[in-house]
């Protein structure tokens, strides 16, 4: 049972427009959610967190928005650049609990120069 | 470089030898987890630990794995009598604490092969 979906598993964008990766959730107890990028042979690097208390957070090109009611996250990455090139996981955890992460399958972004 | 430290990168081993990945957390880290990736799919949380305890071992496989993070030195993660299934990506992360704006920061994996 996937409690976080990432239900495209790649997606392609140009040079300079927006990329948006959209990650949703079953666990309405999820109340932390992070999205990290990984590059081929290297671990998962944070990009960006989000608690359910805020539903945006903003760090320079990257923005998470945060529907609790929906149960979904998404990450806009505005203006895309090929170094972005990577695959992003959403994951969410209950901080109450401590940080067992529930890591998504993943979508793999190509941003085309 | 205060990272997280993983090693060896690459592992080889035949099936029913022993692997022993170990992982150093970032310095002042005292919350180690490890994850494994199988191919095409995404990262599987295996077990959490704090120095000298485990404190979430849901994900571990019941026969074969077992973690620790002693008080002095890096975690290990065991895995015995290696079969082919076993072949993954191991991803150890450490964060500051449990909780909000504490994220995993994670290691570049250690890449088991069981032939």
């Amino acid at each position: 049972d996937q409690q976080v979906k990432q239900n495209s598993p790649s997606l392609s964008v140009q040079e300079g427009r927006i990329s948006i990766l959209n990650c949703d959730y079953t666990n309405s107890m999820f109340d932390y959610f992070l999205w990290y990028k990984k590059y081929p042979a290297e671990g998962p690097t944070f990009l960006i967190s989000i608690s359910s208390i805020k539903d945006k957070n903003e760090d320079g090109r990257f923005t998470v928005f945060l529907n609790k009611s929906a149960k979904h996250l998404s990450l806009h990455i505005v203006p895309s650049q090929p170094g972005d090139s990577a695959v992003y996981f959403c994951a969410a955890a209950r901080s109450a609990d401590g940080q067992n992460f529930v890591f998504g399958p993943g979508t793999r972004l190509s941003v085309l120069p | 470089n205060a990272g997280v430290m993983q090693n060896p990168r690459h592992l080889v081993r035949r099936r029913g030898q022993e692997a022993r990945l170990r992982c150093s957390p970032m310095k002042g880290h005292s919350h180690v987890y490890w994850y494994r990736q199988l191919p095409e799919e995404g990262l599987k949380f295996m077990v959490y630990l704090q120095k000298e305890n485990i404190i979430d071992e849901s994900g571990m496989p019941k026969e074969r794995f077992s973690a620790e993070f002693p008080k002095e030195g890096p975690s290990i993660l065991r895995i015995q009598q290696v079969v082919r299934g076993d072949s993954a990506a191991y991803f150890c992360a450490s964060s500051l604490r449990q909780g909000d704006n504490s994220p995993l920061h994670f290691g570049n994996g250690t890449r088991l092969t069981v032939t």
